[in-house]
């Protein structure tokens, strides 16, 4: 039950698009297309923003996207706006009814 | 409105024990698999528990299994987190969670509302 790998920090200017990745192994990322981002502004709670790989829950903006390719997934946010700007968590299934996420990403808007 | 509301954190010594508790409501409880999660101070998000719609299916993280104990009341709507011989690294904010699994009728592998958190510092 290792955490997945995510970059500490990513960065961008306002309406750039930036990708945040998240690596896990052949157990989770890998096996399950079940992999869900997160978005977190301090004492705020965790917000869903994509489920299974790509999907968006309703009232979510399409700015958000989400892929995967092998051991690896990522999320897209496009159009980077001021409030975009909090910490950002994958997530994955990981067999036997378990769960792993990743050390999650501080995106910061220039 | 979906509302999950924890209580019940607060600072206990290490070896000792806390039970946290989830009020839910706006939607059917019981239907449901339930989780919590938890974050250490300047850490991430990690999983520690879920449990099926019925409390019949209980599945924890390593680090806590012995240890915890989840648990759930459906009359009462209500999620629990039975932590026992808590150590200095079980400190963090921990979060009740909808999701974690397939009922009967529907798949959430992921956790689409959360509460706001209550805070279980270890510490002597």
């Amino acid at each position: 039950q290792s955490a997945l790998t995510q970059p500490a920090s990513v960065s961008g200017s306002p309406g750039q698009s930036i990708t945040i990745s998240c690596t896990g192994t052949s157990s989770d990322v890998g096996s399950y297309n079940l992999v869900s981002w997160y978005q977190h502004h301090p004492g705020k709670a965790p917000k869903l923003l994509i489920y299974e790989v790509t999907r968006r829950p309703l009232g979510v903006s399409n700015r958000f996207s989400g892929s995967k390719s092998g051991n690896a997934a990522s999320l897209t946010i496009s159009g980077l706006q001021s409030e975009d700007e909090a910490e950002y968590y994958c997530c994955s299934y990981a067999r036997s009814s378990t769960f792993v996420f990743g050390a999650g990403t501080q995106v910061t808007v220039l | 409105e979906v509302q999950l509301v924890e209580s019940g954190g607060g600072l206990v010594q290490p070896g000792e024990s806390l039970r946290l508790s989830c009020a839910a409501s706006g939607f059917s409880f019981s239907s449901y698999w339930m989780s919590w999660v938890r974050q250490a101070p300047g850490k991430g998000l990690e999983w520690v528990a879920n449990i099926y719609q019925d409390g019949t299916e209980k599945y924890y993280v390593d680090s806590v299994r012995g240890r915890f104990t989840i648990s759930r009341d459906n009359a009462k709507n209500s999620l629990f987190l039975q932590m026992n011989s808590l150590r200095a690294d079980d400190t963090a904010v921990y979060y009740c969670a909808r999701g974690g699994g397939c009922t009967r009728t529907s798949c959430l592998f992921f956790f689409d509302y959360w509460g706001q958190g209550t805070l279980v510092t270890v510490s002597s």
